[in-house]
């Protein structure tokens, strides 16, 4: 189906393990974006690209990597998860950046680190 | 690091009531932006506002962009229950867009 995805829906993890995170589009956008969305900080950047290979930190990037080795896929891993990764992360991805180029999200991982 | 503000922060309202919501920056926008988010789902996006004074309506909703571009508000008519979800506003600055910490709005049937 077109669009974006996100796998998996729901995870949970021990503190310590390695977890990634998928997100893969249909749309060919150049950008791509990962947030985590907790209570009372709203949406917040953790990382972004934007193009294969590009990436760059945002707001939150420590304790998690990206890679974009292909423009349709931008999967996060949380190296050694804690309990404050405890959280809900989204994708996004936009065809530019300009104010016509709107994000458009995934809906979602809901991660719990134990 | 701009902070954005949303206020208030849960709203639970009667379907058929107008509501505003509002939202402020610490520094002038580049480009303003508002979503919704329903439970479950990521943010969709609603409106970009660029111009200071700018109003742009959406149906039953209004979306009015401060003269200084600092500021933002969206105002819904006659609310239904389609309406509730988490209201979003924000800045879109190139490749980055730094969203506000939201409205939760109810509408009750």
């Amino acid at each position: 189906d077109a669009g974006i995805t996100q796998s998996p829906r729901y995870k949970i993890t021990e503190t310590g393990r390695q977890v990634t995170l998928m997100c893969h589009q249909t749309w060919s956008h150049s950008y791509m974006f990962w947030y985590r969305q907790d209570l009372g900080h709203g949406l917040r950047l953790i990382y972004y690209s934007a193009a294969a290979d590009i990436t760059d930190k945002g707001e939150v990037p420590d304790g998690y990597v990206v890679s974009r080795s292909k423009t349709e896929n931008f999967p996060l891993t949380l190296e050694s998860a804690t309990r404050s990764q405890t959280s809900v992360y989204f994708c996004a991805s936009s065809s530019g950046t300009g104010n016509n180029s709107p994000l458009h999200f995934g809906n979602g991982t809901r991660l719990t680190v134990t | 690091t701009q902070l954005l503000e949303q206020s208030p922060q849960f709203l639970s309202i009667q379907e058929g009531e107008n509501l505003t919501v509002y939202c402020n920056s610490s520094s002038v926008f580049s480009s303003l932006q508002w979503y919704r988010q329903e439970p479950g789902e990521g943010p969709v996006l609603l409106v970009t506002v660029v111009t200071g004074g700018e109003v742009k309506k959406l149906k039953r909703l209004t979306f009015q962009f401060g003269d200084a571009r600092k500021d933002s508000s969206l105002h819904i008519t006659a609310a239904q229950p389609g309406d509730t979800g988490l209201y979003l506003c924000a800045d879109r600055r190139y490749q980055k867009v730094t969203f506000g910490t939201g409205t939760k709005l109810q509408v009750i049937p």
